[in-house]
């Protein structure tokens, strides 16, 4: 069964410093997707990245970037020179697809608590 | 940018009451969903829906809760005879496939009292 861990149940940072949120997944198959979402304090999931398991280089998007590792399943999240507006609750997810199986639905991380200080 | 929309936004029930949450998914979507995130926990898969159907539910999903698309827009969980363990927040989603990634709608806080 798959299942993702992340470890890190609140993180508090200064702003402007860097802080990366861990990430590890298991799962059985050789094709999967991982994702990132943003829960601000109002609620709603912001998606942030989507990366399937072929694709193993990492991204940049502004101060985010990913690093995925097969070798050591896990998709870590970086934010650089973090901001106020970064404080939210952050959830790694897993989608495996199983082909057929019509379902695809996505397990999710337990989440880690973001607080940054002004 | 498409939209999932879902109504409403927040519900108070009474225990033992029955509830209807709605949502509207992508119209070009094939595969429809629901999850449940208790106040401060992780976000819980409840239900996928696939081709008029259920294809999966989790050991959440008994028999209290159902699922329906009756009209081939609307997306609907009901929820029979409300708990007051029921009290989450519950998001609907909607995806064309995993390649393409999920649609979440805004969620809605339902509050059992």
């Amino acid at each position: 069964a798959q299942k993702v861990t992340q470890a890190q149940t609140e993180i508090s940072v200064v702003e402007k410093e860097d802080v990366t949120l861990d990430c590890v997944y298991e799962t059985r198959d050789t094709t999967y997707y991982l994702f990132w979402y943003k829960q601000p304090p109002s609620g709603e999931l912001v998606f942030l990245i989507r990366r399937n398991s072929f694709d193993e280089q990492n991204e940049i998007s502004g101060r985010y970037s990913w690093n995925f590792q097969k070798s050591t399943s896990s998709f870590n999240f970086t934010i650089t020179a973090s901001q106020v507006v970064d404080s939210a609750v952050y959830f790694c997810a897993l989608s495996e697809a199983r082909s057929g199986a019509g379902s695809y639905q996505l397990t999710f991380g337990k989440g880690t608590k973001l607080s940054v200080i002004p | 940018e498409p939209e999932v929309t879902q109504t409403p936004s927040h519900q108070v029930t009474q225990m033992g009451q029955e509830v209807i949450l709605r949502c509207v998914p992508i119209s070009n979507h094939l595969y429809f969903y629901w999850y449940r995130q208790i106040l401060g926990q992780k976000v819980e898969f409840l239900v996928s829906f696939y081709n008029n159907e259920i294809s999966e539910k989790s050991e959440i999903f008994d028999d209290q809760f159902s699922v329906e698309r009756p009209d081939g827009s609307n997306f609907t969980l009901k929820i029979r005879s409300t708990k007051l363990e029921d009290s989450a927040m519950y998001f609907c989603a909607s995806s064309a496939g995993p390649y393409y990634g999920y649609t979440f709608g805004s969620g809605t806080r339902l509050t059992v009292v």
